[in-house]
Formats: structure tokens, sequence, C-alpha cells
């Protein structure tokens, strides 16, 4: 079974712009997470999708976006890009119902510098 | 509110050394704990995991025990490798979520 895919790998772009990231889960999986690693801050939840709807959200601020397709597929926003936005985005699969330990797998990440 | 401490890094072990890395965690209820491994430039592995209290995860050679009344999660192994260099995450899931409350990692490097 094929694990999480993200595209692109590595993104760089300049104060002020947009950018979108994607993601596809794991076959069957139905939840896609969204994380956000840095030096800094470690790593911090940005929000979570199943059902095109999205069901928990970290503290991000409203320019962090994202949307969930009905293949699972999932992608994220950025608008108005800072430079403090520079980091390793991570998308993670999982499973949901009854049953599930709640055990995410995760993609290689999407690495976004902001100059 | 729900919370993982991880004992500060780096680490560093010489091949076959015994491994410690502490986690301990501050949540209501009964959380559900992982420890996520992440090699240089690659994401997040799932290492291994405890759902209840007394638990023990394994993994690779890597174990962890769910210990409820000293809240916390520590990762052992009993002779560590080169290739276990990398930084480990101690995590937990609290509640009928998803939503994962991460330590700051611990990274590990391993000398031949």
């Amino acid at each position: 079974k094929a694990g999480v895919t993200q595209t692109p790998r590595y993104l760089i772009k300049t104060r002020g712009q947009q950018v979108t990231l994607s993601c596809s889960p794991i076959s069957g999986h139905r939840s896609v997470s969204w994380y956000q690693q840095t030096p800094g801050q470690g790593l911090q939840f940005l929000f979570e999708y199943f059902s095109e709807t999205q069901r928990n959200k970290g503290n991000f601020p409203g320019r962090f976006s994202g949307r969930q397709f009905s293949n699972s597929r999932s992608e994220m926003n950025v608008s108005t890009l800072e430079l403090g936005d520079s980091a390793l985005y991570l998308c993670a699969s999982s499973t949901i119902g009854q049953g599930s330990t709640y055990e995410q797998y995760f993609g290689p990440g999407t690495r976004l510098t902001v100059t | 509110g729900n919370s993982v401490t991880q004992m500060e890094g780096p680490v560093t072990l010489s091949e076959e050394a015994f491994l410690t890395i502490n986690c301990t965690y501050t949540a209501t209820g009964y959380p559900s704990l992982f420890w996520y491994v992440q090699y240089p430039g690659e994401g997040l592995q799932l290492l291994l995991k405890a759902t209840k209290a007394d638990d023990k995860g394994s993994n690779k050679g890597f174990e962890a025990t769910y210990r409820k009344e000293t809240t916390s999660f520590h990762l052992e192994k009993g002779s560590v490798q080169v290739s276990d260099s990398a930084v480990y995450f101690c995590a937990l899931n609290a509640g009928n979520n998803r939503k994962l409350i991460w330590g700051l990692g611990t990274s590990l490097a391993v000398n031949p």
C-alpha cells in the first residue's frame, strides 16, 4: 500500500505571495491532518479534515486554510506569506471510526522557504 | 491543558550502549501515547504506541511502557546502532480526535 504523498517537496516563495500544498493520504484513510514543524516551535497542529469538513483546528491565523476533496486528498493554502512561515509542512493520514487508535502516518513533508 | 515534556538532547551514545529517552505528559482522561522517529531529511514514522495504562509498546528493539501513576512513557533500547541516529518525538492523543500533542523532540547520535 502506498504511503502518504506530498507535493511539492520543496518550495521557495517571496513574502506576500501565497502557496498551495497538496497531500494524498494512504488509500482507505479518510482523515488528513496538517502540521507545521520549525526548529523553534517544534511540531504544531494546523487542522484536520475528514469527509471534506474541517474537524479540528490549531492556533494559527486565518491566512492558513485547507480543504479536502471527495477522494480524501487535501490541500492547504497559506496566503500573504511571512518569513516566519518558513517551515516543514507535514501531512498525516489516519483511519477514523470505531476501533481506530488514532495513529497517524506521515508524508515526507513540503519544505517551504519564504524569502 | 495537555502537554508533553521530553528530555532535552542531543544525546550521544556509542554503538551497543543502552538508551533511555524520558517522556512525561499532562493530560485529562486516558490519552494514547506514541513515539515517532524522524530520520534526517525524512518525515515522521510511527515507532510504537500504547493506548492504556501498563501497555508496553515495542518495535525494532525499542520499548516504552505507559505508566499512569508517574504519567510517563520513557523510550528504551538495550543496544543502539548507528542506524538509530535520528530525532525521537513523544506525542499524545487525548480525547476523541486525531490531534497529536508533541514533545520538542530528542536528537540521538550513535557513534561507531
